[in-house]
């Protein structure tokens, strides 16, 4: 298994609904989870970052880590169509060399 | 400048030729790290440096990867002998911070051999 994994996608989702991107994550990496979002030719952004079990909220996105199960989550409520980027789930592992998985593109329909 | 800078934009190399990627730090930023990425990947760990100090180069593929931060700013990424396989972007991020994920990215040295 990879440390980090994600579904590459695409997912597609209508303009206003809810898109749920999902990564799961060995026991190679640390525990504490960022988001980033990456638009087509352009450099990746930091948007959500998460170091403990349970829910984090800021704005439309909220963050989701379940350790038991080992995945992380990332849910954007009322997508909208400039939404529509790659996202990059990443963690570090024993130190400070973060990890980052293949990214899930998504597209949000007008 | 407030972002992380990073040049050349573009590069097109004849396969043999050497290549320097330049990286401009956001001012005081104490980690630097270098990531390449292939098209529709995410981006891969190439070289870290804390200050001038290069703690880790595990990732780079090869003894024709070399990096620097000899004064703990700027940083350059040189290639010898480049190979088509090293056609990829190159993203340097920095952080004002050690052992954190919050990183912050330069637009890339999109890098093509021919």
């Amino acid at each position: 298994q990879k440390e980090v994994e994600q579904n590459s996608g695409p997912l597609s989702v209508p303009e206003g609904a809810i898109a749920s991107l999902n990564c799961t994550y060995s026991d190679r990496v640390s525990q504490s989870f960022f988001w980033y979002r990456q638009y087509s030719g352009k450099s990746p952004e930091l948007i959500m970052s998460i170091y403990s079990n349970g829910d984090k909220e800021d704005g439309r996105f909220t963050a989701q880590l379940n350790k038991a199960s080992q995945y992380v989550s990332l849910l954007i409520r009322d997508s909208q169509p400039s939404d529509s980027a790659t996202y990059l789930c990443a963690a570090p592992d024993s130190s400070y060399k973060l990890i980052f998985g293949s990214g899930t593109r998504l597209l949000v329909r007008p | 400048g407030a972002g992380v800078s990073q040049s050349p934009r573009y590069k097109v190399a004849k396969r043999g030729q050497d290549v320097a990627l330049r990286c401009d730090p956001i001012s005081g930023h104490v980690s630097l790290f270098w990531y390449q990425q292939a098209l529709g990947q995410g981006p891969e760990f190439l070289t870290y440096f804390q200050n001038e100090a290069q703690l880790d180069k595990s990732g780079l593929p090869s003894d024709r990867f070399f990096a620097e931060r000899p004064e703990g700013s700027v940083s350059t990424l040189k290639i010898q002998r480049t190979q088509q396989e090293d056609s990829a972007v190159y993203l340097c991020a920095s952080s004002p911070y050690s052992n954190t994920g919050e990183l912050f990215f330069g637009e890339g040295s999109r890098l093509t051999v021919l």
